[in-house]
């Protein structure tokens, strides 16, 4: 079983409006977790990191909040922009000098004009 | 200006074909991964290498093997392709210790299998 669900799979919003990504983990021991964004045809760039002692985080328009005693994170976008089509992974990890990750599936978001 | 490229971009292949991917990074990180990305699943490790001399099964390695030619360079080999392996490829890349797990990717080699 996957330690670390999104949802939902996909969403549809039109330009302007905001939007609010779901991850749930249980990776345990939890050191960070980590939201990616992955353009259509490239590699999964990092937007935000959270320790589990931060519970939020911006870049831009994008703000990301962890409960890490419920061990959710949630991604929201503000007055989202058709360049924010793309698919968002929520990646944690359990130590941070470890290379090993769990990755979600990701959630691909549609911004429509 | 990549950091981490990756060659091919794209490749068509048939079943039982030898096939490699490439990559490089021009960041001076010391590890390098490989990782497939299906629909509907999270990336999932295949190798993963610390540095020229070490190299690591992850945990989807069987029907590949890797080889790591230069810091700079961790290659890809699918020694018979099969069908089931049509998936898009990513490398990346980190510093060890501290930091390790913030990983950089190239930008994705599509492969389909006939």
């Amino acid at each position: 079983k996957n330690q670390v669900e999104q949802s939902p799979q996909s969403l549809i919003i039109l330009e302007g409006k905001n939007c609010t990504l779901q991850c749930n983990y249980t990776v345990s021991p939890f050191s960070n977790l980590r939201w990616y964004k992955q353009d259509t045809g490239r590699g999964p760039v990092s937007l935000t990191i959270m320790t589990f002692s931060e519970n939020t985080k911006s870049n831009g328009r994008y703000t990301a909040t962890l409960d890490a005693d419920t061990k959710q994170s949630s991604l929201h976008i503000t007055a989202s922009q058709l360049s924010d089509s793309a698919s968002y992974i929520c990646v944690v990890s359990a130590n941070s000098n470890d290379y090993k990750l769990s990755f979600g599936a990701g959630t691909t978001v549609t911004v429509r004009a | 200006d990549a950091d981490v490229t990756q060659t091919p971009r794209n490749r068509i292949t048939k079943t039982g074909k030898r096939i490699m991917l490439e990559c490089s990074q021009t960041k001076g990180h010391d590890r390098m991964y490989w990782y497939r990305q299906d629909p509907g699943l999270g990336l999932r490790l295949i190798y993963y290498s610390f540095d020229v001399k070490d190299i690591n099964k992850g945990e989807i390695s069987d029907g590949y093997s890797v080889s790591r030619q230069a810091q700079a360079k961790f290659s890809l080999s699918l020694e018979s392709a099969i069908p089931n392996q049509t998936a898009l490829y990513f490398c990346a890349t980190s510093l060890g210790g501290q930091g390790a797990n913030e990983q950089f990717f190239g930008p994705g080699t599509r492969l389909t299998v006939l």
